[in-house]
């Protein structure tokens, strides 16, 4: 069975601080990867998907940035976290297009930007 | 551009009571559609997903939603409402082969004992 794993569930962090969240998928070879944003309260917001190591597409920027250095593996980062950054972060992944398939979302990390 | 609306930020319904909960979409050709439940402090997980053929699709616990061209809506149904069903639903809509998909704004479900 596949599984998906997000770290970590929660941070507190300052303003201008760097960032880095991960997300590992377990049990499915070559998955499409994706990375969402939650505002509290708020529906979801693409960021990125990547489809193949090495390769991240961009949606919407939010002055982070996203990379795959593994087939398994997606990370989340920036250098300086804004207060906008806060959120509910969330991984997904499926097989081929999102489009057509289903997504399979992580747990979540709950950012707080203080 | 693709878009969705959730009219109703929440609903409360009767536990046992019938329930709809609404979603227009807005996109030119034939849309990908998908409703997602979110229980607290949660990832999202897919309840259904509808891309052609019959348009009342059968989805888990009992959901079941209704595609209409003519008004651009995919609304999710449930017969009988249980109290673990209070969460926030999303609508979602995506195109052939893309890998945006748009999500509504959500509806936040309480469900009264």
């Amino acid at each position: 069975a596949q599984t998906i794993h997000q770290w970590p569930v929660a941070e507190i962090k300052a303003v201008g601080s760097p960032l880095s969240l991960g997300c590992t998928i377990k049990g499915k070879s070559s998955p499409n990867l994706y990375w969402y944003w939650q505002a509290t309260g708020g529906t979801l917001q693409q960021l990125f998907y990547s489809i193949t190591v090495g390769q991240v597409e961009s949606v919407v920027q939010l002055n982070l940035s996203a990379s795959r250095p593994k087939d398994d593996q997606f990370i989340l980062s920036t250098e300086k976290l804004l207060l906008s950054h806060s959120g509910f972060y969330l991984c997904a992944w499926s097989l081929l297009w999102a489009s057509q398939n289903t997504l399979y979302f992580g747990a979540g990390t709950r950012l707080s930007v203080l | 551009a693709q878009s969705v609306t959730q009219p109703d930020a929440r609903v409360t319904v009767s536990e046992g009571a019938s329930l709809q909960l609404r979603c227009k979409y807005s996109y030119s050709a034939t849309p990908y559609l998908f409703w997602y439940v979110q229980y607290p402090r949660q990832g999202l997980q897919l309840l259904l997903k509808y891309y052609s053929g019959d348009p009342v699709v059968q989805g888990v616990n009992g959901f079941e939603a209704e595609f209409s061209k003519s008004n651009s809506s995919f609304h999710l149904r449930k017969a009988s409402v249980h109290w673990s069903d209070s969460a926030v639903y999303f609508c979602a809509v995506s195109n052939y082969g893309n890998e945006k998909i748009t999500f509504g704004a959500g509806t936040k479900l309480t469900i009264k004992p």
